[in-house]
């Protein structure tokens, strides 16, 4: 099993361009989310689905779009890229009522 | 505004001791209490947890104390060691998925 995957590893953008961060999972994880990680902050929680179609805020939503098409996949999306959103970019899921998260390894973006 | 709030920030320990972390929340939904651990370049990962009707969990040199009434929860490490040296969140979970974490403590154990 490869666990949670996460593209691109780094990515570099212009303030105004958009993109999108990839996030799979074969474990059949009901529960996905999106963290971002900057110094001092700890990890903040962007968005999270519970499934196919359900898709909720967290703390930290502004700027960012998600979706939920399967259960295997939870993008995330920048529509207009600003430098506060220089950031690196966990996605993590689990079961629900397990308790454990898995986290990718991380998305590093700086936006410039 | 955090609503799990971690402390300290950072933390030097000498190879042997105790570190300890500390974290305290003020929602009362929250029902499970886990700590996760990272390496640089890496994701957290689970480290240890604990739920809000036990007041200790013990897994060989980690053990979280958990006080219900003051809403405080804490990471003891005993016999630190060199390789302990990473970043740890506390973290608390409600609804049965959503997770908020803390902050963070970046420990650096000394040789």
């Amino acid at each position: 099993n490869a666990g949670v995957t996460q593209t691109p590893k780094f990515q570099v953008l212009k303030t105004g361009q958009s993109m999108t961060l990839q996030c799979a999972q074969d474990m059949n994880h009901e529960y996905m989310s999106w963290y971002r990680q900057d110094p001092g902050m700890g990890l903040r929680l962007i968005h999270y689905s519970v499934g196919a179609g359900i898709t909720d805020q967290g703390e930290v939503p502004n700027g960012y779009n998600v979706s939920r098409s399967t259960t295997e996949d939870f993008p995330l999306r920048l529509l207009s890229a600003a430098p506060s959103q220089t950031s690196v970019y966990f996605c993590a899921s689990s079961t629900i009522n397990t308790g454990e998260l898995f986290f990718g390894e991380g998305s590093r973006l700086t936006v410039l | 505004q955090q609503q799990v709030k971690q402390s300290p920030q950072s933390l030097i320990v000498q190879k042997g001791g105790i570190s300890i972390i500390n974290c305290a929340y003020e929602n009362t939904a929250f029902d499970y209490f886990p700590w996760y651990q990272q390496f640089p370049g890496k994701g957290p990962a689970l480290l240890i947890a604990i739920r809000p009707d036990v007041s200790e969990k013990k897994e060989g040199r980690f053990t979280i104390s958990f006080n219900k009434s003051a809403k405080q929860f804490s990471l003891h490490i005993m016999d630190s060691q060199p390789g302990d040296s990473a970043t740890y969140f506390c973290a608390a979970r409600v609804g049965g998925f959503k997770t908020i974490f803390g902050a963070g403590t970046r420990l650096f154990v000394k040789a």
